[in-house]
């Protein structure tokens, strides 16, 4: 079955840094789903990538799909506290019926 | 607004009762899923279903039930026979087909003891 790897588990950095997460799937991708959640709540959709080398931007935050379609990296610029949280990769499953998640990144943004 | 309406928030039950958490959706969408969430172990998918009186296991089914009579409901309960009840509970749905974005509700924490 597939799995996703996220990486790091947790983070801390300072306000005004930049920083990375990474989502390594086990299988081709064939839609990688990043969400933002704050502990206690529900999930909140931030971007989602299909093709092969797709790069999308949300305000600061931009997310990135490899060539091979295995990995994806969550890059935010210049941190602020209400980027802290949780950040979670998912993608389709095989059956394209459900998706399933990495583990999370836990994000800290110290002021 | 169109969303998905989970309740309650918090739910506090003894061990060895059955319990039934609530999820509706105003989105018109077919298909509506359960995870389960513990710390540090992502989101954890329990059942989910694509079309009204259908409904499909995911990885951790054992202990859980599910009903989908109707396209804006799709209730869950918590059987006495799962031996670790105590989690978040996220309800989501999406259109059918794939590479489309599942959206969630805000949850249920269950608390059993």
């Amino acid at each position: 079955s597939q799995e996703l790897e996220q990486s790091p588990q947790s983070l801390i950095v300072q306000e005004g840094k930049n920083l990375t997460i990474n989502c390594t799937s086990s299988k081709t991708l064939y839609g990688l789903y990043w969400y933002k959640q704050k502990y206690g709540e529900g999930l909140i959709f931030l971007m989602m990538l299909q093709k092969g080398g797709e790069e999308k931007s949300h305000e600061k935050i931009t997310a990135k799909l490899d060539e091979k379609k295995q990995q994806s990296s969550l890059h935010i610029t210049a941190s602020q506290p209400s980027h802290a949280g949780i950040y979670l990769c998912g993608a389709d499953n095989q059956a394209g019926t459900a998706l399933i998640f990495g583990k999370g990144t836990t994000l800290s943004v110290s002021s | 607004d169109g969303g998905i309406t989970q309740s309650p928030k918090y739910l506090f039950r003894k061990e060895g009762q059955n319990v039934t958490l609530s999820c509706e959706q105003n989105l018109n969408h077919d298909a509506m899923y359960w995870y389960r969430q513990d710390p540090g172990q992502g989101l954890r998918l329990i059942y989910y279903s694509q079309i009204v009186n259908d409904f499909q296991k995911g990885d951790i089914a054992e202990g859980y039930s599910v009903s989908r009579e109707k396209k804006e409901s799709f209730p869950l309960t918590v059987t006495s026979a799962q031996k670790n009840p105590t989690a978040f509970y996220l309800c989501a749905s999406r259109t059918r087909g794939t590479t489309v974005e599942q959206y969630f509700g805000p949850g249920t924490r269950l608390t059993v003891t």
